[in-house]
């Protein structure tokens, strides 16, 4: 069974830094490219960013270009989301999912920013 | 960027009932490869989205069948043949022929 599990959300202040962390288990996790979806309180879903197999290629939605890193780590089987200088509007839940087809889903870690 | 824009927002819908939404993009989304790369989410309250149906019409694995999608380039609908309480939450289109892949607004399934 495939499984996502989101960790490292939290309350943070606007200018601060969050990394957040997927484990993935049920597949294999290193022959799949990796996404990051987010979704504001009461808001539909905005993708954020994805990863090729090998880390090589990596894409961003411009609202958090120069500011937020995707990277993975494929011993460990996990997915990574360096998040800096963070805004109000980064508040979100953050999804963690396999394939550029977001097949699968994690339950999401909620990131609060605010002062 | 590709723009999905969802119709209705808001579908009421008496139980056994058919349901359909409709989901349309500024580009075609037809890839080089040939493939197009649409698919449908369901996102059950207070549940994370759960993908229903990829590239257009190929149903995910324990989906019922009463879902169906169909469409081509620019005009897409997802069915449902027989509404079902269970199918009560919001059903999201997205995209990923073009980067930045993008969502429709969500349309907001609810028993009449």
């Amino acid at each position: 069974e495939v499984q996502l599990v989101e960790s490292g959300g939290g309350l943070v202040q606007p200018g601060g830094s969050l990394r957040l962390s997927c484990a993935a288990s049920g597949f294999t996790f290193s022959k799949y490219w990796m996404t990051w979806v987010r979704q504001a309180p009461g808001k539909g879903l905005e993708w954020v960013a994805n990863i090729n197999q090998d880390g090589s290629e990596k894409y961003y939605v411009d609202s958090v270009k120069g500011r937020f890193t995707i990277s993975r780590d494929n011993a460990k089987n996990s997915l990574f989301l360096q998040m800096n200088t963070l805004r109000a509007e980064d508040t979100a839940i953050y999804y963690c999912a396999s394939g550029r087809g977001v097949s699968y889903w994690g339950q999401g870690t909620l990131v609060t920013v605010s002062s | 960027d590709v723009v999905m824009t969802q119709s209705p927002l808001s579908l009421p819908v008496t139980l056994g009932q058919p349901a359909s939404i409709s989901c349309r993009s500024t580009q075609s989304l037809v890839y080089s490869d040939g493939s197009t790369y649409l698919h449908w989410f369901q996102q059950r309250p207070g549940h994370s989205p759960r993908r229903l149906i990829s590239e257009v019409s190929n149903r995910d694995s324990g989906v019922p069948d009463r879902f169906s999608g169909s469409g081509t380039r620019t005009d897409f609908t997802l069915r449902i043949s027989r509404v079902e309480a269970e199918d009560v939450g919001v059903y999201y289109c997205m995209q990923r022929t073009h980067w930045p892949y993008t969502f429709g607004q969500g349309t907001k399934l609810e028993i009449k």
